[in-house]
C-alpha cells in the first residue's frame, strides 16, 4: 500500500513566488516522522526539513516551511521567495517504527526566470 | 558533516556479472541503507544493517545481497546483474534515535548509476 503520495509529478514556479508541494502519508502509529529531500540533477539527496508527529508548531528552515495538517494527513512543503538553483526533484518521506523511511515518488520543481 | 561516499558514480557491467557497490561513512553512523532509485518509483529500499554484521531485508532485496564487516562500510552486492537491475543506487546512514524520536535524518552519498548491458 502506499503510504507517501506525492500527486504533482512536476511543478512550475516563477522567480522569487512562493510554491507549495504536497504530500499525504498513511499511517496508523501515533509515532512518525516526516521529511522532505531535495535532490538537484547532481544526484545528491539533501535533508531539508523534518516534522514530529507530536510538534505542535509547523517546522521552518531558512525558506522552507512544512504545512504539517495532522488530521487530513498531509506534510505540505512551502518554498518561499524561489530562486534558480531550487530546481530539482524533492522527495517527501516518512519513518516509523522501526528503521524504515518510506518516500514519494518526487514532485520535479522547475524556477522559471 | 557527514560524508557518504560510493566508489563509483557511472558502472557499466555485463549481464551475470558479480557486481560490488561500496559505501563508506564516516560519522559513525550505526545504522546503513541501500536504496534504489527509478523514475515514477520514487525511492526503494534494499537492505538496511542497524549495525556490524547485522542486516535486514527491505522491499525489494531479491536479487541482492549485502555485506558490513566494519562499521564505516556497507557493501551491496548483485550476484549475477541482470538489465531489470539498471538503476540510481543510493547509499545511506544515519544515527540512532533515542527516546522514541524520529528526528534522525537520513544522508545520502552521490549515488551510483548503474547500466547493466
Amino acid at each position: 500500500a502506499q503510504k507517501i503520495t506525492q500527486t504533482q509529478p512536476g511543478m512550475f514556479v516563477q522567480e522569487k513566488e512562493a510554491v507549495t508541494l504536497d504530500c499525504t502519508y498513511d499511517t496508523s502509529d501515533p509515532s512518525y516522522g516526516l521529511f522532505w529531500y531535495k535532490q538537484p540533477s547532481s544526484g545528491e539527496m539533501i535533508f531539508l526539513i523534518y516534522q514530529g508527529s507530536y510538534d505542535q508548531q509547523n517546522a521552518t528552515e531558512g525558506r522552507y516551511s512544512l504545512n504539517f495538517q495532522k488530521a487530513r494527513k498531509s506534510a505540505n512543503l512551502v518554498i518561499s521567495a524561489s530562486q534558480l538553483g531550487d530546481s530539482a526533484m524533492y522527495f517527501c518521506a516518512m519513518r516509523r517504527t522501526g528503521n524504515q523511511f518510506y518516500f514519494g515518488t518526487g514532485t520535479s520543481l522547475t524556477v522559471i526566470p | 558533516d557527514v560524508k557518504v561516499t560510493q566508489s563509483s558514480r557511472y558502472l557499466v557491467k555485463r549481464t551475470g556479472e558479480k557486481v560490488f557497490l561500496e559505501c563508506v561513512q564516516d560519522m559513525d553512523h550505526e545504522n546503513m541503507f541501500w536504496y534504489r532509485q527509478d523514475p515514477g518509483l520514487g525511492l526503494r529500499l534494499i537492505y538496511f544493517s542497524y549495525d556490524v554484521k547485522m542486516k535486514e531485508k527491505g522491499d525489494i532485496p531479491e536479487g541482492y545481497s549485502v555485506s558490513r564487516e566494519k562499521k564505516e562500510r556497507f557493501s551491496l552486492i548483485l550476484e549475477s546483474a541482470s538489465t531489470n537491475q539498471t538503476s540510481m543506487y543510493l547509499c545511506a546512514s544515519k544515527t540512532p534515535t533515542l527516546g522514541g524520536t524520529y528526528n534522525s535524518p537520513l544522508h545520502f552519498g552521490n549515488g551510483t548509476r548503474l547500466t547493466v548491458t
